[in-house]
């Protein structure tokens, strides 16, 4: 079956980055978008950006731009999403989703991940 | 506050039926598929509707989505305990370049 397996919990200092990964199983990963979405404490959710894993071509949400860079690594079906600058405020929990359809972009999540939980604390 | 409107939160009896509104613009629902996701307790959020109205392989048919005009609304029929979770709506924004959410709405089964 389909599934998204996501690197564990993390705590950052301010200031510091945080790469989390997503490996993909149970489908050919170069056919599907995958997306980052997170989630604060008690929030709702908020798109970060997206990766073409064929290409390695990238959108990233405005607010995001010049500190998330989102990879991936074909040779092993896994995404990254690193997150530069961290602040108090991205203290998050962050999961990534693949498209759902095998082409473009239809802009529907599944599935998602499990979650990786980013805490930013001096 | 969120691109996407939607009500804090939505309770009915076991056995009812309830609609959960997502009110966006013309840039965004308005000339956008629109998708739902469901939110257990502790858990990642999971796809219920896409395409405004379709449900994905496994999703009963007590969930339903519609769109009219810059307005979504998911129907849920049946309610059932397990029901209990936050539900969101998404879509793409032409203005903004992006995927929105609307803020979620927490459904109690009474």
């Amino acid at each position: 079956q389909v599934q998204l397996v996501q690197s564990g919990a993390e705590v950052k200092k301010p200031g510091a980055s945080v790469k989390v990964s997503c490996k993909a199983s149970g489908y050919t990963f170069i056919d599907y978008y995958m997306y980052w979405v997170r989630q604060a404490p008690g929030q709702g959710l908020e798109w970060m950006g997206w990766i073409n894993p064929n290409s390695g071509g990238t959108k990233y949400a405005q607010k995001f731009q010049g500190r998330v860079t989102m990879t991936r690594d074909t040779s092993i079906s896994t995404a990254y999403m690193e997150l530069s600058r961290l602040r108090s405020d991205d203290t998050a929990v962050y999961y990534c989703a693949r498209d759902g359809a095998i082409t473009g972009t239809t802009l529907w999540f599944d599935p998602w991940g499990q979650g990786t939980l980013v805490a930013v604390s001096s | 506050q969120s691109v996407l409107t939607q009500p804090p939160s939505v309770s009915a009896a076991p056995g009812q039926k309830v609609t959960i509104s997502c009110s966006g613009s013309s840039s965004n629902i308005g000339n956008n598929f629109v998708s739902w996701y469901q939110q257990l307790p502790g858990t990642a959020p999971k796809l219920l509707i896409y395409d405004n109205n379709k449900r994905p392989s496994g999703i009963p048919d007590r969930f339903s989505g519609s769109k009219s005009g810059t307005s979504a609304t998911l129907g849920i029929t049946g309610l059932q305990t397990g029901d209990e979770a936050d539900y969101y709506c998404g879509t793409w924004d032409s203005s903004l370049s992006a995927v929105v959410f609307g803020g979620g709405t927490k459904l109690t089964v009474l």
